[in-house]
């Protein structure tokens, strides 16, 4: 079945440390996108990609970096940048009309 | 630009009762609109969109929404609700040069027994 896959469920990182989020599509779509979900914030888009090799900064790209080699996959630097980075992060991908998620990773800062 | 604005961040219903859920909208293009639903820990699944055409929009579960371009409205409903449903519901919108889809600040629906 085509989906988005995002990897690890859960992640932890120390202060200071960059930490990677992977994310990956089967379906074919142009445009992947990465979200930070927190309480009462609803979804904020940090980056998104229409094409590979190409992306444009969100809301939230402080302290995040991204890159689009591969159309099937757009992963997600949180740097040490990134004063609060403890959130839950949602990768997907719209297609006409419609938007899939990944099952998102919970990432927390010890 | 556009933005959605999901006026009750808790709604509480009894089962078996309706179920409406808010959802204003600006846009300076038509919209598309959506409701998502999110279960805790998981992704976004789509409840039902409204692209062109009619304006009563039927989803999946028993939920329906309506476009109502005069009060840039879109408001979700359920005749009768069930435990199930218990869950955190978005609202967003699409439109633009970039369509690029925004969320709502998302509403939390509890079912009481």
């Amino acid at each position: 079945d085509g989906g988005i896959t995002q990897s690890p469920k859960y992640l932890f990182r120390k202060e200071g440390q960059n930490v990677t989020l992977s994310c990956e599509q089967n379906l074919n779509h142009d445009a992947m996108y990465w979200y930070r979900q927190d309480p009462g914030q609803g979804l904020r888009l940090i980056y998104y990609s229409q094409i590979v090799n190409d992306f444009q900064k969100g809301d939230i790209a402080e302290g995040y970096s991204v890159s689009r080699e591969k159309k099937e996959s757009f992963p997600l630097t949180v740097t040490s940048a990134q004063k609060n980075p403890t959130a839950f992060y949602l990768c997907a991908s719209p297609s006409w009309a419609e938007a899939f998620f990944g099952q998102g990773t919970r990432l927390t800062v010890v | 630009a556009q933005s959605v604005t999901q006026l009750g961040s808790h709604v509480s219903v009894s089962e078996g009762a309706l179920v409406l859920l808010r959802c204003n909208y600006s846009s300076s293009v038509p919209p598309y609109l959506f409701w998502y639903v999110q279960y805790p820990n998981q992704g976004l699944q789509l409840l039902l969109k409204y692209t062109t055409g009619a304006t009563l929009v039927k989803g999946i579960n028993g939920f329906e929404a309506e476009f109502k371009k005069s009060e840039t409205s879109f408001h979700l409903t359920k005749p009768s609700a069930h435990m199930s449903d218990a869950a955190e519901y978005f609202c967003a919108v699409e439109g633009g040069a970039t369509n690029k889809l925004i969320f709502g600040t998302g509403t939390l629906l509890a079912v009481q027994p």
